[in-house]
């Protein structure tokens, strides 16, 4: 299974934009990306997933390179709440498991 | 909708005892999924069903079994409990196929075993 790398922690002030990398060398062509948070002592919920191009929804953007071996998950304002361990999987095409890494870890600062 | 739904929350074990987590889905998902996440770490997939009837084993299924009688139900069974099994657990589901295979994720069960 390809795997992804994050940095173990970030830190961001609250109403300022993050960018959250994930580096992704081993991917295949037909592995989406996968993004998911999990709050404090909650399970994880999805955000947002892409294949090639990138991706807006209500929650954030999904920045793929170009050779598609990185991606940045943008969080446009943050806030108190978007406090959480931002997991970055990939899912290659036709399966349903996941394989969760051990994520980044944001600290949003008020 | 209630979504995923896991009881108990909270559960203390001592070694050798066995027990049950229950796991129900009510957005009639085909798919289902148990997880265990050790402090610190990612989720781990222990367990993971098709459809009622169907199951199938993740990466860490040692210790532990499961049945899929109905969509809605997906237990997971711990026979002989061991120290190493303190985890929080937590069950999935998913609508095979959709547009985004997301999960959606109960809250978790948290059970120690002393």
């Amino acid at each position: 299974d390809a795997k992804t790398t994050q940095p173990n922690s970030m830190e961001s002030n609250e109403e300022e934009p993050v960018h959250l990398p994930c580096n992704h060398s081993t991917i295949s062509g037909t592995d989406y990306i996968h993004w998911y948070r999990q709050l404090p002592s909650q399970g994880p919920e999805y955000v947002i997933h892409g294949l090639t191009s990138n991706v807006n929804n209500r929650m954030a953007s999904l920045a793929i390179a170009e050779d598609r071996k990185s991606s940045t998950l943008i969080l446009h304002r943050a806030t108190l709440r978007d406090a959480a361990v931002y997991y970055c999987i990939l899912r290659p095409s036709g399966t349903y498991k996941y394989i969760f890494g051990t994520g980044t870890r944001l600290k949003v600062l008020a | 909708n209630a979504g995923v739904t896991q009881t108990p929350k909270f559960r203390i074990l001592k070694i050798g005892q066995s027990m049950t987590l229950q796991c129900a889905q009510d957005m009639n998902h085909n798919y289902m999924y148990w997880y265990r996440q050790d402090p610190g770490m990612g989720l781990k997939l222990i367990y993971y069903s098709v459809g009622a009837g169907i199951t199938d084993k993740g990466e860490v299924p040692n210790g532990y079994n499961v049945s899929r009688s109905t969509t809605e139900d997906f237990p997971l069974r711990l026979e002989l409990a061991a120290p190493s099994q303190t985890s929080v657990y937590f069950c999935a589901s998913s609508y095979v196929p959709g547009s985004s295979y997301e999960q959606y994720f109960g809250p978790g069960t948290r059970l120690t075993v002393t």
